[in-house]
């Protein structure tokens, strides 16, 4: 079975541009969830989408959105990119939402604002 | 509150020799699933071992085990026979209930030296 699939692997913004990352969870996983990994901060949860609905939600602003096709691939768009955005980018899926489904993770999209 | 503590910000294991990390949680949940991930260098989160709440006995994943104490709301993660390419960030997470997002802790850095 295929894994998660992040795309692009690396991307170079600048300041004010947007951005569009997409992902590919493994066959039969409804669950997508994104996070965003800076050193500063760590591991955080930026959303995470089941059946085309989005379903929990971290604290990020507006400018950070996502959504889900119905063929459960997702993506994450970030509208005027600020410097603080540089980050890796971590998909990941699970086959539902049941507290003993595990995450899978893709390998991420590493972000570089300029 | 933390919901995933991880006191170890840094770890050192010689090769061949076993180390544990420690992951203490808070939940009021009766339902919830524990995990650890491996991140190397490379970006990617690599899904380790599960603990589920109800579980009574330790889980096992090859030279990876899981000591779960529940009413301490501990789940170290014991790695057997350390190898160089052990050498990676780790993640402690929680899952509660049913559609709720994983916690991750801060990780844990452990260097495993020759």
């Amino acid at each position: 079975k295929a894994g998660v699939t992040q795309t692009p692997r690396y991307l170079i913004k600048t300041r004010g541009q947007q951005v569009t990352l997409s992902c590919s969870p493994i066959s039969g996983h409804r669950s997508v969830s994104w996070y965003q990994q800076t050193p500063g901060q760590g591991l955080q949860f930026l959303f995470e989408y089941f059946s085309e609905t989005q379903r929990n939600k971290g604290n990020f602003p507006g400018r950070f959105s996502g959504r889900q096709f119905s063929n459960s691939r997702s993506e994450m768009n970030v509208s005027t990119l600020e410097l603080g955005d540089s980050a890796l980018y971590l998909c990941a899926s699970s086959l539902e939402g049941a507290y003993n489904s595990p995450l899978h993770f893709g390998n991420g999209t590493r972000l570089t604002v300029t | 509150a933390q919901k995933i503590t991880q006191t170890q910000p840094g770890m050192f294991v010689q090769e061949k020799e076993a180390v544990t990390l420690d992951c203490t949680y808070d939940t009021s949940d009766q339902s919830y699933g524990l995990f650890w991930y491996k991140q190397p260098s490379s970006g990617e989160m690599i899904f380790l071992i599960y603990q589920g709440s109800y579980d009574e006995q330790n889980a096992t994943e090859g030279r990876y085990s899981l000591n779960f104490q529940k009413a301490r709301k501990s789940a170290n993660l014991v790695i057997s026979a350390s190898q160089l390419g052990d050498s990676a960030m780790y993640f402690c997470a929680m899952r509660e209930g049913y559609g709720q997002n994983f916690v991750f802790g801060p990780g844990t850095r452990l260097s495993v030296l020759p």
